[in-house]
């Protein structure tokens, strides 16, 4: 079947405006997580959904950034008032069960690279 | 806070050879441990998945290893190929609720024809 695909591929803003960032998650999977690659750094984990419990929102670096999952399916990324430092690579995985310890494999999307000039 | 570190952050081997890539973290109580592949401009691939019981796990050319009580994991790859050229990331999950992953920065290897 289809893996994770993320929307837009790329994304260039000015700085001080909100971007949306999309991903679909694989048919199936109920835990879907978000993370950061910045230029020369690992990922950072940002948030994560399982199921309709409430999220994991540890993460998420400021208030300007949050995320939805909407009908336990297809997430949405917000970043309100981008600034510079929030140019990276945003990196959605989904898993078939989010069991705990993650003790399964996670599939990633291609990711979404952000620019903020 | 859990860390985990890659080295060498760079390798360059010819072709046909065998290379070790390591990890390591600090904080010996993981559930398990998974080692990555990034092609340039592309998401994550999983490649070895080893449970915290495991000692070691293979698949194809690749071996990885587990050794909790040092906080070590290597990556062996046999007969390196040029499509074996990618970024290589190890990680492993939070310890408390597993919810969050923790990555090293990545070995990022060159195989030359």
């Amino acid at each position: 079947g289809a893996g994770v695909s993320q929307s837009p591929s790329n994304k260039v803003t000015e700085k001080g405006k909100d971007v949306e960032l999309r991903c679909d998650p694989i048919s199936g999977h109920t835990a879907l997580y978000w993370y950061r690659q910045s230029l020369g750094q690992g990922l950072e984990f940002l948030i994560y959904f399982q199921g309709n419990s409430a999220p994991d929102k540890s993460g998420l670096p400021s208030d300007r950034f949050s995320a939805e999952r909407t009908g336990g399916s297809v997430s949405t990324l917000t970043i309100q008032r981008t600034q510079q430092e929030d140019s990276a690579v945003y990196l959605c995985a989904s898993s078939l069960a989010g069991l705990a310890g993650g003790g399964e494999t996670q599939y990633f999307g291609p990711g979404t690279r952000l620019l903020v000039l | 806070k859990q860390e985990v570190t890659q080295i060498p952050a760079a390798l360059s081997v010819p072709e046909g050879e065998n290379l070790v890539l390591n990890c390591s973290f600090t904080d010996s109580a993981i559930y398990n441990l998974q080692w990555f592949r990034q092609d340039p401009g592309k998401g994550l691939t999983s490649l070895l998945l080893i449970q915290s019981s495991q000692r070691e796990q293979t698949s194809g050319r690749l071996n990885a290893s587990l050794d909790k009580s040092s906080g070590r994991s290597t990556l062996y790859i046999a007969a390196s190929q040029p499509g074996d050229s990618a970024t290589y990331l190890c990680a492993v999950p939070e310890s408390n609720t597993g919810n969050q992953f923790y990555f090293g920065t990545g070995t990022s290897l060159t195989v030359i024809p």
